[in-house]
């Protein structure tokens, strides 16, 4: 129940390409979902989060959207760069006023973008 | 803001040996740190969490006497792998969380690459 399920596993586009990342929990207590970007020998960076309140969250070229009744949700990266290439990770929380809730990692996409 | 540095970045020791690696938040105060170790091509596996001031809470099949943490202060927390061999090779990420806001974030450290020979 505590499970985050990720695909694809890794994706390749061209420059300028729309790539889509999908993500699926089961636990009805997640309401906090983050996206975060990895590049090799780096920490994750949080790129885009969304509370299950709204369907669609847009931050640049990055858009979440979410879909609560089927439990999924997805990040679509617009107009992709080269730069873009890296691993994301979606992720789950149960939102808290506290800091200690801890996330539940996706398995991980990675994804290269080709000139 | 919300800074979080790793020291060492990077480091190479001798099975048997103690490693201790550092996160610190630089601009704020981390009532929550946790700990990750990432396998090449893998996910993130959360090994435990602690609180400034309390034991940390480990993960099932992390063992608590090797991977010792420290949470003392609210900027500070350490890991050290005790008698590390070379199974422990790993890349170890913490993040720092603070209370106060209305959805729980954590803030990510670069990492710290640990190769065992």
């Amino acid at each position: 129940q505590q499970q985050v399920k990720q695909s694809p596993q890794s994706l390749i586009v061209q420059k300028g390409g729309i790539p889509i990342i999908n993500c699926a929990y089961e636990n009805t207590a997640f309401d906090y979902f983050p996206w975060y970007q990895q590049f090799p020998g780096k920490g994750p960076a949080l790129l885009i989060a969304i509370r299950p309140d709204v369907s669609e969250k847009k931050e640049g070229r990055f858009t979440i959207s979410f879909n609560k009744s089927a439990k999924q949700f997805s990040l679509h990266i617009m107009d992709s760069q080269p730069g873009d290439s890296a691993t994301y990770f979606c992720a789950a929380t149960p939102s808290k006023e506290t800091s200690g809730s801890r996330l539940t990692f996706g398995e991980g996409t990675q994804l290269t973008v080709n000139p | 803001g919300a800074v979080v540095s790793q020291h060492p970045s990077w480091v190479i020791c001798k099975s048997g040996t103690s490693v201790k690696i550092e996160c610190r938040s630089l601009d704020f105060q981390a009532t929550t740190m946790f700990w990750y170790r990432q396998f090449p091509k893998q996910s993130l596996m959360l090994m435990a969490t602690s609180n400034e001031g309390s034991k940390a809470t480990y993960e099932q099949g992390v063992e608590k006497d090797k991977f010792l943490i420290n949470h003392a202060s609210l900027t500070l927390s350490t890991l050290t792998v005790t008698s590390a061999h070379p199974e422990d090779s790993s890349f170890y990420i913490c993040s720092a969380g603070t209370s106060g806001r209305i959805y729980n974030e954590q803030f990510f450290g670069p990492g710290t690459r640990l190769t065992v020979l």
